[in-house]
């Protein structure tokens, strides 16, 4: 089973940028590479969405490169209330019967923003 | 509030217990997974539904089970519960058909179960 890898923990200050990584190295080849924000005791929230190149939305960014093993995640000019765990999801596998597809969450990085 | 509905909110049992945990979607949405929390796992996808049948199966314990009922709502059930098992259990939905694979839909996740193993 492939392994997606994010880092631990990362610290910014408030109204900084803030890219975190996910590297994906066996991600199934028709899917997307999903990103997920999670607050203490709830349900993970969807941030962005994206297959190749670049995708912006009112809240973020996603990069992927042509070799789709990775993708990035981009915060602009974080606030307190932006203090989560994020985590990067994607499909493993081929989506052709149960057992050989997985949907593979990475550990999850935790954001601490600081004032 | 995503429109995902679990219920129980909280559950503790003692091992050797079997339970069932619900989970109604999204109005609309057809496609339903299960996940499991723990401390050292992280996010681990269960198993996945998609309009009645089972669609994805991931890192489910064979004491582990799930159906998705005509009316589109899942349970969940553990049985032979062990201590290992205490963790927060996340049901969510999404729309689709999965085109091209289960994670190209947006997936709204319910607020949890909490299963505590005495």
């Amino acid at each position: 089973l492939a392994k997606t890898t994010q880092p631990i923990s990362m610290d910014s200050y408030e109204g900084q940028e803030v890219n975190i990584t996910c590297s994906h190295n066996n991600i199934a080849t028709n899917d997307y590479i999903t990103w997920y924000q999670q607050f203490p005791s709830q349900g993970p929230r969807f941030i962005i969405q994206g297959y190749k190149t670049k995708v912006t939305n009112e809240v973020a960014s996603l990069f992927i490169p042509a070799d789709r093993k990775s993708s990035t995640l981009s915060l602009p000019r974080v606030s307190l209330s932006d203090t989560a765990v994020y985590y990067c999801l994607v499909g493993v596998g081929e989506y052709s019967g149960a057992g050989s597809y997985q949907l593979t969450f990475g550990k999850g990085t935790k954001l601490s923003v600081i004032p | 509030d995503s429109g995902v509905t679990q219920t129980p909110k909280h559950l503790i049992t003692a091992t050797g217990q079997r339970v069932t945990l619900r989970c109604s979607p999204r109005s609309g949405d057809l496609s339903v997974y299960w996940y499991q929390q723990s401390l050292d796992q992280g996010l681990q996808f269960l198993i996945q539904y998609y309009n009645g049948e089972e669609r994805a199966k991931g890192n489910i314990l064979e004491r582990f089970s799930a159906q998705q009922f005509p009316d589109l709502h899942s349970e969940l059930n553990l049985s032979s519960l062990e201590l290992g098992d205490s963790a927060l259990y996340f049901c969510a939905s999404s729309a689709g058909g999965l085109a091209g694979g289960g994670s190209t839909d947006t997936q709204y996740f319910g607020p949890g179960t909490r299963l505590t193993v005495l």
